[in-house]
């Protein structure tokens, strides 16, 4: 079993929008912090955002570079994990991880990663 | 904005030999609560990352003890005591401390 299985990536055009989810199984979900994470081709990590349980208030925070442009939102009910990706463009071509490894008190679990590619 | 610099950026060692990667962050990561949010994390070759160390010198489950962390304030090192074919790929350091920010990645080749 996967502990964490992105899902809803693929080529959209410049402008448009794009929704990912990140389907969890194996944890406690509910009580997970979790984040995205960005990867360009053949680049570095980058710090996408990042969501709280609601038990800890479930607020979101996105990386400010972004300009409210994403939002990560959850479904604890059907464990899963979302980004609304709007107003894309060429330079959010990259693979997107859903993780809880960013979190030192839980478990470091990651995504295979979904390949989101904005172009025209 | 916390910049994390690593080096080198590219590291070919020996097996069985020692390596040490360094990061540098342009703030202290030493947090409120008396924790440095500094972690290491290992991509292998066509796969998604792994934590290996977290709070500057803690071992996640099941990574070897021949990896090592240390460091403080804004000045950190991921040791392997001796590297092994598996160790192969990109190491990147994270702040957890201002956000999040990761450093550059260094790629650890065998020679």
């Amino acid at each position: 079993e996967v502990p964490l299985v992105e899902s809803g990536g693929g080529l959209v055009k410049p402008g448009g929008s794009l929704r990912l989810t990140c389907a969890a199984s194996g944890f406690t979900f509910s009580n997970a912090w979790m984040s995205w994470v960005r990867q360009a081709p053949g680049k570095g990590l980058e710090w996408v955002g990042r969501i709280r349980s609601k038990s800890d208030g479930g607020s979101a925070d996105h990386a400010a570079f972004l300009k409210g442009r994403f939002t990560i939102s959850r479904d604890d009910s059907k464990n899963m994990l979302f980004l609304q990706m709007n107003s894309l463009n060429t330079e959010d071509t990259a693979v997107y991880y859903c993780t809880t490894g960013l979190f030192h008190w839980v478990t470091d679990y990651w995504g295979q990663g979904t390949l989101v590619t904005v172009s025209s | 904005d916390v910049v994390m610099t690593q080096s080198p950026l590219s590291l070919p060692v020996t097996l069985g030999q020692p390596a040490s990667i360094s990061c540098g962050s342009s703030q202290s990561l030493l947090y409120i609560d008396g924790d440095t949010h500094l972690s290491w994390f290992l991509q292998r070759p066509g796969q998604s990352p792994r934590r290996l160390i977290y709070k500057v010198f803690n071992r996640d489950s099941g990574v070897p003890d021949r990896f090592s962390g240390s460091g403080s304030g804004t000045d950190f090192t991921l040791n392997i005591s001796r590297v092994e074919a598996e160790d192969v790929g990109v190491y990147y350091c994270m702040q957890g401390t201002h956000w999040y920010t990761f450093g550059q990645g260094t790629k650890l080749e065998i020679k």
